[in-house]
């Protein structure tokens, strides 16, 4: 049990449908991260959330939509999704964003597949 | 050129031998992590490490700050240890980034029974 929880677990979406993605965390913290997985590739950062306020935006199409209602909860709006954005998107957090000294603890992740 | 490249790409084992895995990065960091990700996804975090050696269990992960490299280690390997291992690294350079992590692609082990 890692306290943080993503929901679904898998998906399949074609290009012109809308979907979310969430992810929860029960262990307190205060900064969020969104990040995906491709096959062969390292682990891509795509979004942060520090204190609800987002902190970090690394170049990321605009049919990914980044929430941060409240510091327990984060989401991802997706819509017009292309085949290449299929990929493993997990969610992680941390006690804080910018101290340099923090574990990050990551949710089982989202496997997303886009028709 | 990656800033962290791992090596090797994937390695096998009999259960039991002794196994190391190795990191090397290329920019000025705050700290080292290696992290466990099991076939279905989810990743944890083994260890953090900015000096010297932490040993957990099994595992022993070092670093080398001045060589810009670090290794971790599993002794009596297991099947249970089959998994990809990431290492990560967090970049000193300025505040505004210093939250962020650098992932190299990771090193798949099998051991087999």
């Amino acid at each position: 049990e890692t306290g943080v929880t993503q929901t679904p677990r898998h998906l399949v979406m074609g290009m012109t449908n809308k979907k979310s993605l969430k992810c929860e965390q029960h262990l307190g913290h205060n900064a969020m991260y969104w990040y995906k997985q491709s096959a062969k590739k390292p682990l891509e950062l795509m979004f942060v959330y520090s204190l609800e306020e987002r902190v970090e935006n690394n170049s990321v199409p605009s049919r990914f939509s980044p929430e941060c209602p409240n510091s327990s909860h984060l989401f991802l709006h997706l819509h017009t999704l292309q085949p290449e954005d299929s990929a493993l998107y997990l969610c992680a957090s941390s006690q804080s964003w910018t101290s340099g000294q923090e574990t990050q603890y990551f949710g089982p992740g989202t496997r997303l597949l886009v028709l | 050129k990656n800033e962290v490249e791992q090596s090797p790409q994937n390695l096998t084992a009999q259960e039991g031998e002794f196994i190391t895995i190795n990191c090397s990065y290329s920019v000025g960091i705050s700290a080292l992590h290696w992290l466990q990700q099991h076939p279905g996804g989810g990743i944890v975090s083994l260890f953090m490490l900015s000096s010297g050696k932490k040993k957990h269990g099994r595992l022993i992960a070092t670093i080398n700050i001045q060589e810009k490299h670090s290794s971790l280690h599993i002794t009596a390997s297991h099947p249970r240890d089959s998994a990809v291992y990431i290492c990560a690294v967090r970049s000193a350079r300025g505040r505004r980034s210093q939250g962020n992590l650098i992932f190299g692609k990771g090193t798949k082990l099998s051991v087999k029974p």
